[in-house]
This record gives structure tokens, sequence and C-alpha cells, in this order.
């Protein structure tokens, strides 16, 4: 079954310490993996999808079939980068199908 | 750009009554729409997907007799709600998605609604 398992529920840090907001997913197919963030009263958003290996805001996420993960990551958080981060999952060949994982709330502290 | 709206963005009707919610591209012309629901601090779960001109494909457990999905054009799609019980009372969320762009998803500002 497809399935996008996001472990923490919440995430809090001190700005300026790295950060892993984790992601393990199932499917049975080719996935095409993504995160999207949502800010204090705005909409969600994409923050970035696996085909693009590209960093935005300081955030990067590799793609690890062989674990089935796909960890978002920064290696210094700002306090700008408190929302809630979900992680998603879509069939590679049928975008039609979407997954949302629980989502982690993460909290950059002072 | 890929701006979606929704309409209207909160609605308090009575039990039995029907309520109609709009979700709009306002600047591109979405191949694929989708239905969500979100229940207060839980994630989004998909309810259905829309194709224009096509019927939608809904998800396990979603009545399509209770949750009507209308994609008359490829920048407009409606959730219809009809019957409506306080059970159904939810964050409604649209997103619509475009061809070139593979997955990517433009999320609409959701519709809260309150059925009484």
């Amino acid at each position: 079954a497809q399935r996008v398992t996001q472990p923490e529920k919440l995430l809090s840090v001190f700005k300026g310490a790295p950060v892993e907001l984790k992601c393990n997913y199932s499917y049975s197919g080719s996935p095409e993996l993504f995160w999207y963030v949502q800010y204090s009263r705005q909409r969600l958003q994409l923050l970035l999808r696996h085909i693009s290996r590209e960093s935005i805001k300081g955030f990067t996420a590799d793609l690890n079939k062989g674990e089935t993960s796909f960890h978002l990551k920064k290696p210094f958080a700002q306090e700008e980068d408190s929302a809630m981060y979900y992680c998603a999952l879509s069939g590679a060949d049928n975008f039609n199908k979407f997954y949302f994982g629980s989502g982690t709330k993460l909290n950059v502290k002072p | 750009g890929a701006v979606v709206s929704q309409h209207p963005s909160w609605v308090i009707c009575k039990s039995g009554t029907s309520v109609k919610i709009e979700c709009r591209s306002l600047d591109f012309q979405a191949t694929t729409m989708f239905w969500y629901r979100q229940f207060p601090k839980q994630s989004l779960m998909l309810m259905a997907t829309s194709n224009e001109g096509s019927k939608a494909t809904y998800e396990q457990g979603v009545e399509k007799d209770k949750f009507l999905i209308n994609h008359a054009s490829l920048t407009l799609s409606t959730l219809t709600v009809t019957s409506a019980h306080p059970e159904d009372s939810s964050f409604y969320i649209c997103s619509a998605s475009r061809q070139v762009e593979g997955g990517t998803q433009y999320f609409g500002p959701g519709t809260r609604l309150l059925v009484l």
C-alpha cells in the first residue's frame, strides 16, 4: 500500500542548529517525492521535489530508494523556517495519486 | 503565476442543505484538480481527483453521491457537499496541477465548512 510516514509531529531546534525532518515512504511503483510547507495562516506551497535536485531556502532532500526515505535537511535553521512541513508522494507515471504524510511542525527557537 | 483560488473561504449551513465550493486556477490551465479534506491538526486526506471533462476518481471510502465533483473547464472545479451533516464539517482544500510540471500542485487557501 502507498504510505508516507513522518515520525515526528513536532521538532524544536535552536536558530543556527541543523535540522532534519524525516520522511519514509512505501510505494510499489516508481515514486516521485515532494516536500510542501505551510507557514502560519498561509496555504500549502511546494518547497522542493526530488526530481529537481535543487536547494530551496537552504533546504535539500535526497531520495534514498534503498532506505525508502526522503528526509529534508537544512544545515542552519532560521526562525522564519518555523512552519508545518508535509512530505508527499506521487507516482512518476501517475500524478493523479497523491499521498501526504501527517506533517511535522518545525519550531525554530531564537 | 500559478494561483489557485477557492470560494467561499468559509461557510456555515444548516444540516440537510447542500454547499458548493469553487476552485479556480486563475492564471493557468489545470489539467488535474484535487480535492482534500483536513481535520484539525491532521494531514490532508485526498478525496478525489478530477480531470477536465471526465468523471472524478474518488478515493476509497469517499462517497461520490455525497461529494459531487464537477470539472467543467480547465480553470474551474466544484465540490458540492450534498445533504450536509455536522460530521461533514471540515476544512476542504483544492489544488491544481498542470501537465508540463508533472506532479507539482498549487493549493487553494481552503474552505472552512461548518454544518449546524
